[in-house]
């Protein structure tokens, strides 16, 4: 069974700290995202990655970065973590199969900065 | 800009009704669309895609509905079970890799 998987469910951090997300697929996916969820905003994408040491920004960028160095891992770094970025993250990568891009989600990293 | 909508943040069902979920998108350059299924505590997980180039598809007791001249989108459950309880999203796809969602409706099944 393919695999996307956060290395952590649950994360409490302190205001201005440096938080690393890590996200591991076991798919052999060119693509690799990363979404924050929050209540009634649904899904929104932060950076994602078409390759390695490849990055694009997203549609929040701001407060974020990124880092893929092997195909497999694809890292969201939080450079001065703040209340505002509480929230649920979620990775995912894709490949194209049967016409289209799906995306495998992992389970999601739920940060709360305090 | 682009944008994909959910009509309802929340549906309440009986147990064994069939389930509406509808969605409305903005943006007519869609090559395909998916429906996402997120249960508590878990990532979204795919249930049904559907091409721009239909209207109809059916998977295991759901239907997605398309309506390109409404540019409306529907998922149907038919025998809504508890284990339906989840919050849904569509996805729509166009050219390129990236997927825009919408905001998730959630199902609640009562017994």
């Amino acid at each position: 069974d393919v695999k996307v998987t956060q290395s952590s469910r649950y994360l409490v951090k302190r205001t201005g700290e440096k938080v690393f997300l890590e996200c591991v697929q076991d798919m052999d996916h060119e693509n690799m995202f990363w979404y924050r969820q929050d209540p009634g905003l649904g899904l929104r994408l932060i950076y994602f990655s078409y390759d390695v040491k490849m990055k694009e920004k997203g549609d929040i960028p701001e407060g974020y970065s990124v880092s893929r160095e092997k195909k497999e891992r694809f890292s969201l770094i939080l450079e001065s973590a703040s209340t505002n970025q509480t929230s649920m993250y979620l990775c995912a990568s894709s490949n194209f199969y049967r016409g289209y891009y799906g995306y495998t989600f992992g389970s999601g990293t739920r940060l709360t900065v305090v | 800009g682009e944008s994909v909508g959910l009509h309802l943040p929340t549906l309440s069902v009986q147990e064994g009704d069939n389930s509406i979920i509808n969605c409305a998108y903005s943006n007519s350059a869609s090559d395909y669309f998916i429906w996402y299924k997120q249960e508590s505590g878990k990532g979204p997980q795919f249930i049904i895609d559907i091409r721009s180039n239909m209207d109809k598809r059916q998977g295991q007791r759901v239907t997605v509905l398309l309506n390109k001249t409404v540019k409306h989108l529907s998922l149907q459950i038919a025998a809504t079970q508890p284990g339906d309880s989840a919050v849904y999203f569509c996805a729509r796809g166009a050219a390129g890799n990236k997927l825009t969602f919408g905001g998730g409706t959630r199902v609640l099944v009562k017994p």
